[in-house]
């Protein structure tokens, strides 16, 4: 079952904070963070586990609640290259394949 | 380290017609996933291999749809024939192992008209 993701859409100021939400309706054992530009690849960035350990890149981190089968990605002081979607895939048994949310678009402007 | 390459990039077919994909993922990596993705919307995973074995395949439409990886290495994945709503970017990932960091490919963007 697909995730999904809130907001649909965030725009920011440079400095600014955001903070993204993955909820799924299964019980999960990991989720996937990956950040796609307009008309490239998408980019992973973090995977976190079951055990709700908390991962950082640079200023972006991300965080796992197992009971609520919800993954938040918390975008600090954000940059304009931190402009994009961003999606989150969902994985139920460590096995299964990824299955990802419809995303969040993101533009942080000057 | 060379990335996923994926050729062509771009292909405008009209509907009905056959069209294939190739992928040659990054050297080493064991699994190989072919996604369609349709404009504002997640990739949507159609194939799963593991080396050459077919991992989970349960969303490809198998009556127009088929993909091969021969030797384990390379990838190709066709569309027979064509529709309408087959147009969108088909991406080509590539893991270390299952369930790690997948890295994408650039993709190539389908148009059916």
């Amino acid at each position: 079952q697909q995730p999904v993701q809130s907001p649909q859409a965030v725009i920011l100021r440079e400095g600014e904070d955001a903070v993204i939400n993955c909820s799924s309706s299964k019980a999960l054992y990991s989720v996937h963070w990956y950040r796609q530009k307009h008309g490239e690849a998408p980019v992973f960035l973090m995977i976190l586990l079951k055990g709700g350990e908390q991962k950082g890149h640079e200023k972006i981190s991300a965080s796992f609640n197992e009971k609520k089968q919800q993954s938040s990605l918390y975008l600090t002081a954000s940059q304009l290259s931190y402009s994009g979607t961003y999606f989150c895939g969902t994985d139920s048994s460590g096995n299964t394949p990824l299955v990802f949310g419809k995303g969040t678009r993101l533009s942080v402007i000057a | 380290e060379a990335g996923v390459a994926q050729s062509p990039r771009y292909k405008i077919i009209e509907k009905r017609q056959s069209v294939a994909f190739w992928c040659n993922p990054i050297s080493g990596h064991a699994t190989l996933y072919w996604y369609q993705q349709i404009l504002g919307q997640g990739p949507k995973l159609l194939i799963q291999f593991q080396n050459n074995g077919v991992v989970d395949d349960s969303q490809l439409p198998k009556d127009r749809f088929s993909a091969e990886r021969l030797k384990g290495v390379d990838s190709t994945l066709k569309i027979q024939p064509a529709k309408l709503e087959d147009s969108a970017v088909y991406l080509c990932a590539s893991s270390l192992v299952l369930a790690n960091e997948q890295f994408f490919g650039p993709g190539t963007r389908l148009t059916v008209l």
